[in-house]
């Protein structure tokens, strides 16, 4: 049974860095055949892709975000992470990690979620 | 980007309907469109892949069609499980976009 659960601080304080991490069981991340992503959630933006890190071939981001985010892996733990720099209130959001599927030459269809974790930012 | 859009926006309906969801992409994303349903406080199921592939595990009653830019979910006899949000996605290109959801109400 494939799980995924964020981890990661519920508030962060405006102009810091919201850092998540995505931690899963029952499938290697070093699978080849799947990407590894970062999604939220707002009641402003709707679901709103923020990118993702693909084992053989690196890391995408949305260019909505990507001058802000970094994603990276831990094969060692089986883990992948967020890192979102500059933070403004505009990015208080539920934040989920998911698995794309890469078959078929699709960008992902996201067959396992985390949970979801709410990060609020304010002072 | 490429534009998601999803009508209607929401829906009052009762258990044993026949309930449509339309959504439309900016440009032609040939099959690359899938399905969730969502439930407050839950992370989305995806439903239907590729337009049409139902996923393993979700009932028969639920369909997807469509190519290029329109596509369509249909659930045949609404069960009362079935009132959630659904949201339309594209898995054509980066960035990858989401529609707004259409919520199924119960009347």
């Amino acid at each position: 049974q494939v799980q995924l659960q964020e981890s990661g601080p519920g508030l962060v304080k405006p102009s810091q860095t919201l850092s998540l991490t995505c931690t899963v069981s029952g499938a290697s991340i070093s699978s080849g055949s799947y990407y590894w992503t970062w999604i939220r959630q707002s009641a402003a933006k709707g679901l709103e892709w923020i990118g993702r890190i693909y084992i053989r071939g690196g890391t995408n981001y949305n260019p909505s975000l990507k001058s802000r985010v970094t994603i990276l892996v831990d094969t060692s733990k089986n883990q992948f992470s967020l890192n979102l720099t500059s933070v403004t209130a505009a990015d208080t959001a539920v934040y989920f990690c998911a698995r794309g599927i890469t078959a078929l030459g699709t960008n992902g269809d996201f067959d396992y979620w985390g949970q979801g974790t709410l990060v609020t930012v304010s002072s | 980007d490429i534009q998601m859009t999803q009508s209607p926006t929401s829906l009052s309906t009762s258990v044993g309907d026949r309930v449509t969801i339309t959504c439309r992409a900016s440009q032609s994303i040939r099959n690359y469109l899938n399905w969730y349903q969502q439930k407050p406080g839950k992370a989305p199921k995806l439903l239907i892949f590729a337009a049409s592939n139902l996923q393993s595990g979700v009932p028969l009653r639920f369909s997807g069609s469509g190519s290029g830019t329109d596509f369509t979910l249909t659930i045949t006899s609404l069960q009362p499980e079935d009132f959630a949000t659904y949201y339309c996605q594209q898995s054509y290109m980066t960035p990858i976009t989401f529609g707004p959801g259409t919520t199924v109400e119960i009347k």
